[in-house]
């Protein structure tokens, strides 16, 4: 089961924002890894979208922004797209796992 | 272009095993650790494992859904990444991706799918 939760679903209008949390431990996010999130498209492999909590990948638009913050993370998007719907994940790493952890996924409704 | 492509998916009886393979391009291989990660049918991303580079002595780990019954393997010589799956159960079915440790797991493949099932 994933050890980092996400809203199953998040909604609104164009041009609006949006945030995603994603709550983890001391164990992952807590212990200072980095917190990654991907978007996957309907049918598609997962994509980068931010990396090492805040950093945009070459290409992604800079209406996609990362923060951290104690054993959280969130993801914003401002000025919805009807391109983003898209479900989204967060991913770290989890020192009592010793492997990655990835959110539970939350779908983006435009 | 960085590039991975996954092969080898199939349909599997429950109790069988199967090896699926990731071929690299467009980077030092050897140099990085590689993943392994699943998507079952309507469901969330779940890790799987990794490999590291033989600098780190090519140490593997995974999640523990599959330990003892999936081994990671990897042939620098070939810029191949492999995923060996013994014992498998009906709820291994999944899309398998396999994906570079670098920026976050950047890029995917574009997955193959094992179905396991009588």
């Amino acid at each position: 089961q994933s050890v980092l939760t996400q809203p199953p679903s998040v909604s609104g209008a164009p041009g609006q924002r949006v945030t995603i949390s994603c709550t983890g431990s001391n164990s992952n996010i807590g212990a200072g890894h980095d917190v990654h999130w991907y978007q996957q498209l309907p049918g598609t492999a997962p994509k980068v979208l931010i990396y090492s909590d805040r950093n945009r990948p070459l290409g992604v638009p800079d209406r996609f922004s990362g923060s951290k913050s104690g054993t959280s993370a969130s993801l914003a998007i401002t000025g919805l797209q009807a391109e983003d719907e898209a479900d989204y994940y967060c991913q770290s790493f989890d020192n009592s796992l010793s492997g990655h952890v990835f959110g539970t996924g939350t779908k983006v409704t435009v | 272009e960085v590039q991975l492509v996954e092969s080898g998916g199939a349909l599997v009886n429950p109790g069988g095993s199967l090896r699926l393979s990731c071929a690299a391009s467009g980077f030092a291989f050897a140099n990085v650790w590689m993943n392994w990660v699943r998507q079952a049918p309507g469901n969330g991303l779940e890790w799987v494992g990794r490999i590291g580079p033989k600098a780190h002595g090519g140490t593997s780990d995974y999640a523990a859904p599959v330990k003892d019954r999936f081994t990671i393997s990897r042939d620098d010589s070939k810029n191949m990444l492999y995923l060996q799956m013994n014992s498998l159960k009906t709820e291994d079915t999944a899309v398998y991706y396999c994906t570079r440790a670098a920026y976050g797991l950047d890029p995917w493949g574009q997955g193959t799918l094992v179905t396991v099932s009588s």
